[in-house]
C-alpha cells in the first residue's frame, strides 16, 4: 500500500529555535497534503492543507507565520515551527491523499508515523 | 470543523467482541472511516464506508451505519490484546477535508 514518511520522528530543541519536519509520500505523487496537530489524549487538530506549487491553506486559529508549509514538490511537504515556544510542543502527524487508481476514488488518507516536538 | 463525537474509552476481555460508536452531524459526508493509533505512532486506516452503504464487514471487522441518526460503529470481533489501541472515527468533507473524532481508547485485557 502507499507509504507516508515523515523525519524525523522525535526532535527536541530550545526555546526560539525553528524546527523542520518532513512529509514524504514515497510511491505515490501527492498533490495534497494535510498537516494535523495532536495534543495529548485529544484528537488530531488539522492545521493546514499544503497544496503542490502553491501556498498551503490554514485553519482558523492556526498562525501561518508560525508553522510555515511548502509543498515545493509531488512527492514532499515541509512544516517548519518558526521560534518554537514550549506550548508548541505536540505530536505533529501528516497525511497525504493519493490520487492514483484504488486511491483517489475513496480520498484515501495515508498517514505519516508522527513527529513528537519537545520544545524546551 | 464538523462535530464527530467518540466515547473516550472502553474495556473488554480478550475473546469478546468489541463495539465503538461514533456520532456525526454532517449529513453530506460521503465516506467515513475508522483509525487506529497506537501508542506514539501514527494513523492506520482500518476500513472506510460510503455513504449510501449501511454495513461492510471485513474479517473480524463490522461497520455499521445509520445515516438517518448519523450514527457509525465499528464491531472488533474475537478482541485480541494486540487490538488495544486508540480507535478514530472521522468523516471526509467534500474531498479534501478529513475531521476526527476524540478518539476512543480500547483496553484489552486477558
Amino acid at each position: 500500500g502507499a507509504v507516508v514518511s515523515q523525519h524525523p520522528s522525535r526532535v527536541i530543541c530550545k526555546s526560539g529555535t525553528s524546527v523542520k519536519i518532513e512529509c514524504r509520500s514515497l510511491d505515490f505523487q501527492a498533490t495534497t497534503m494535510f498537516w494535523y496537530r495532536q495534543f495529548p489524549k485529544q484528537s488530531l487538530m488539522l492545521m493546514a492543507t499544503s497544496n503542490e506549487g502553491s501556498k498551503a491553506t490554514y485553519e482558523q486559529g492556526v498562525e501561518k507565520d508560525k508553522f510555515l508549509i511548502n509543498h515545493a514538490s509531488l512527492t514532499l511537504s515541509t512544516l517548519t515551527v518558526t521560534s518554537a515556544h514550549p506550548e508548541d510542543s505536540s505530536f505533529y502527524i501528516c497525511s497525504a491523499r493519493g490520487g492514483g487508481r484504488g486511491q483517489g476514488y475513496t480520498g484515501e488518507l495515508f498517514f505519516g508515523e508522527g513527529s513528537r516536538l519537545t520544545v524546551l | 470543523g464538523e462535530d464527530v463525537e467518540q466515547s473516550l474509552f472502553l474495556s473488554v476481555r480478550e475473546g469478546d467482541s468489541s463495539v465503538i460508536n461514533c456520532t456525526y452531524t454532517d449529513s453530506s459526508s460521503t465516506y467515513l472511516y475508522w483509525y487506529k493509533q497506537e501508542p506514539g505512532a501514527g494513523l492506520q486506516l482500518l476500513t472506510y464506508i460510503f455513504s449510501n452503504m449501511d454495513m461492510k464487514q471485513d474479517q473480524r471487522l463490522t461497520v455499521l451505519l445509520n445515516k438517518k441518526d448519523k450514527h457509525l460503529s465499528l464491531r472488533i470481533a474475537d478482541t485480541q490484546t494486540g487490538d488495544s489501541a486508540i480507535y478514530f472515527c472521522a468523516e471526509m468533507e467534500g474531498f479534501n477535508k478529513f475531521y476526527f473524532g476524540s478518539g476512543t481508547k480500547l483496553n484489552v485485557k486477558p
